[in-house]
């Protein structure tokens, strides 16, 4: 079955300090992957995806991800977290034979000054 | 382009009311999602269509919900009648094409409260 794990349901950070925010996903075929994120009483924003070639991908904000494929998982990092990072970001996945994206539940990251 | 547009941002309503939710889709998106999120259950897709055309409406919880986009420029989803466990914000998102590879935007979402 396809699916999703976000194994951490909050992260907690200091400002300036690095971040990862942990992705593993299961699917048949080839992972299309995304990030998310939603800032409170607001919509969920695309941050990047993963579709083929580098598995470092850089996206909105200053965020990358990395895809592992031998781990099957795809972590969003920042070198350096800034206060404003503080939401709820989401992992989610696709396969290449499906419109469906899978999601996972949810990791809140708090980022302390 | 003013992203995807949903209204209203707040609806409070009573036990049995009828319900509507509408969602302007970004202009030249082809896919339109409506998704419910909540505490309990996270991020659920109800219903997805494609050039205007519903495609899998597997998630919708029942017969209480319908969902109709007439042209693509336009999506409601109604609620009739609604209930207490129907609270939730229900987020609509388009993306430009049916692919795999193509991300979703989400609209600002509309809170639902059902007392």
């Amino acid at each position: 079955a396809q699916s999703v794990a976000q194994p951490e349901d909050q992260v907690n950070v200091a400002e300036g300090n690095p971040l990862t925010v942990k992705c593993t996903y299961s699917v048949s075929g080839n992972p299309y992957l995304f990030w998310y994120v939603q800032y409170p009483n607001r919509g969920l924003q695309f941050l990047l995806k993963y579709i083929t070639g580098d598995n470092l991908v850089k996206g909105s904000y200053g965020f990358e991800a990395e895809f592992n494929k031998s781990q099957t998982s795809f972590h969003l990092k920042k070198p350096s977290a800034l206060v404003s990072d503080s939401a709820l970001y989401f992992c989610a996945v696709r396969d290449v034979s499906n419109y469906q994206l899978i999601w996972g539940a949810g990791t809140k990251l708090i980022i302390k000054p | 382009d003013a992203g995807v547009i949903q209204s209203p941002r707040h609806e409070v309503t009573e036990m049995g009311q009828e319900v509507t939710l509408r969602c302007k889709p970004i202009s030249g998106h082809n896919s339109l999602f409506w998704y419910r999120q909540t505490m309990m259950r996270g991020l659920e897709l109800l219903i997805y269509f494609n050039n205007n055309v519903p495609i899998d409406d597997s998630g919708m919880p029942e017969d209480r919900f319908s969902a109709k986009m007439p042209n693509a420029s336009f999506s409601t989803l109604k609620i009739q009648p609604s209930e207490p466990r129907d609270s939730a914000v229900y987020f609509c998102a388009s993306s430009l094409a049916q692919g795999a590879g193509y991300e979703q935007y989400f609209g600002p979402g509309t809170r639902l409260t059902v007392t």
